[in-house]
């Protein structure tokens, strides 16, 4: 099955600084990589997302990237402010026209500074 | 429109006793995928639901199990209920009305404890 791995698990940056996070996925097939943030006690909810057929995708301060040969797909936040502050997860699934399980990476605990 | 729902909130149990836990999905969506997440091994896929048939598992034992109803409502149950159990469980729905429509919409989840 599916593995993704994402690094780091927290990370911490001064306000209005960019901050990366980065996932491998390990098979093949997978065509679809969204992200979603979860803000403590609530529920994740989706940012962004990108399919195979495309390597970047932006929406206004966040953009995401995909590498399909090295199998790693990255989230850049740019100029980030404190309500950016939360876990944020990256997953992958193979898509073939239904809602098919997410594979999920452990997280990354991004911390803005003030 | 209204946002996913789940029933009940919070729920407390003890070992060996079972659970049923309910997710209404947006309207109109049709499939509904159930996740526990837990801190040590974060969101995993429990299965998901599509027109009242579980089309994918992950990877847990049989004491997990779901069902869905022709209002693509959906409930998961947990039978003889272990300590390991208890968790955050959350389901999300999605439109699945074309290939691509893949977007999963999560509810604020059911939090278990199993005492």
């Amino acid at each position: 099955g599916e593995n993704v791995e994402q690094h780091p698990s927290t990370l911490s940056v001064q306000e209005g600084d960019s901050a990366v996070i980065k996932c491998t996925y390990s098979d093949s097939a997978s065509n679809y990589f969204p992200w979603y943030k979860q803000e403590l006690g609530k529920r994740p909810q989706l940012i962004i997302d990108i399919r195979s057929n495309v390597g970047e995708k932006k929406d206004q301060r966040i953009a995401v990237t995909l590498n399909k040969t090295a199998k790693h797909f990255s989230l850049h936040i740019t100029e980030t402010q404190p309500e950016d502050s939360a876990v944020y997860f990256c997953a992958a699934t193979y898509s073939g026209g239904g809602a098919d399980g997410l594979t999920f990476g452990k997280g990354t605990h991004l911390i803005i500074q003030p | 429109k209204a946002g996913v729902t789940q029933t009940p909130r919070y729920l407390i149990k003890t070992r060996g006793q079972q659970v049923t836990l309910s997710c209404s999905p947006i309207s109109g969506h049709r499939s509904v995928s159930w996740y526990q997440q837990t801190p040590g091994q974060g969101l995993q896929f429990l299965f998901e639901y599509f027109s009242e048939t579980q089309r994918n598992k992950g990877n847990f034992p049989g004491r997990f199990s779901g069902r869905q109803f022709s209002n693509s409502r959906s409930e998961m149950n947990v039978s003889t209920l272990e300590l390991g159990d208890s968790a955050l469980y959350l389901c999300a729905s999605s439109l699945v009305d074309r290939v691509g429509d893949n977007e999963q919409f999560f509810g604020p989840g059911t939090r278990l404890t199993v005492l």
